[in-house]
């Protein structure tokens, strides 16, 4: 079956634009989470949805970063006015357990990534 | 808040040698804690995982202990493979702090024949 799907793989911005990040996690899978790695460093969480709710934004840098997962499937990550810190790859996760007891100790998937390079 | 701390790398061993990888943590409340592996090219993929203390996790070969008096989760494998040469990341996740894992910085580990 289908892995978690990042696209775009790579992308290059400059300085200021906006961009949008898409995942599509695996089908009937209610949780999903974004991370941010910068090169050399672990994943850093950014944000958590169960199916379309966000309960935890709690990892996200600044108000320039924005999450939405409509429809409780794909989830789009949108960088707003980007920055010379935001280049990273940008990674998703998804799994088949929501928050409850335990839940979260439920193995998560991970897709590809999203390299992001801003010049 | 949560943390996680493994060794630095680059670790080098030749095949057939012992590994241990060392993992400590700081957490709020009772975590579960993994080990992710990423492969040449390839994304992040779940190793092994323990949920309470003294648990054992194993896969592949690789094992670890949930060590709750000293707060470790140390990677084991008793004789590595040029296939295990990898980025390996400990991580925990806990009650207590933030829905995501919390990730080490990773340690790189090459085999060589």
């Amino acid at each position: 079956g289908a892995g978690v799907s990042q696209s775009p793989r790579y992308k290059v911005a400059k300085r200021g634009q906006d961009v949008a990040l898409r995942c599509d996690p695996i089908s009937g899978h209610v949780s999903l989470f974004w991370y941010q790695q910068a090169l050399g460093q672990g994943p850093e969480f950014l944000t958590y949805f169960q199916n379309e709710a966000q309960l935890d934004k709690s990892g996200l840098p600044s108000d320039r970063f924005f999450a939405e997962r409509p429809e409780g499937s794909v989830s789009t990550l949108k960088i707003q006015r980007t920055q010379q810190e935001d280049s990273a790859v940008y990674l998703c996760a998804s799994s088949l357990r929501d928050r409850g007891t335990y839940g979260l100790a439920y193995e998560q998937y991970f897709g590809p990534g999203t390299r992001l390079t801003v010049t | 808040g949560d943390s996680v701390t493994q060794m630095e790398g680059p670790v080098t061993l030749s095949e057939e040698a012992f590994l241990t990888i060392n993992c400590t943590y700081t957490a709020t409340g009772y975590p579960s804690l993994f080990w992710y592996v990423q492969y040449p090219g390839e994304g992040l993929q779940l190793l092994l995982k323990a949920t309470k203390a003294d648990d054992k996790g194993s896969n592949k070969g690789f094992e670890a202990t949930y060590r709750k008096e000293t707060t470790s989760f140390h990677l084991e494998k008793g004789s590595v493979q040029v296939s295990d040469s990898a980025v390996y990341f400990c991580a925990l996740i806990s009650g207590g702090g933030a829905d995501g894992l919390t990730f080490g910085k990773g340690t790189h580990l090459i085999i060589q024949p």
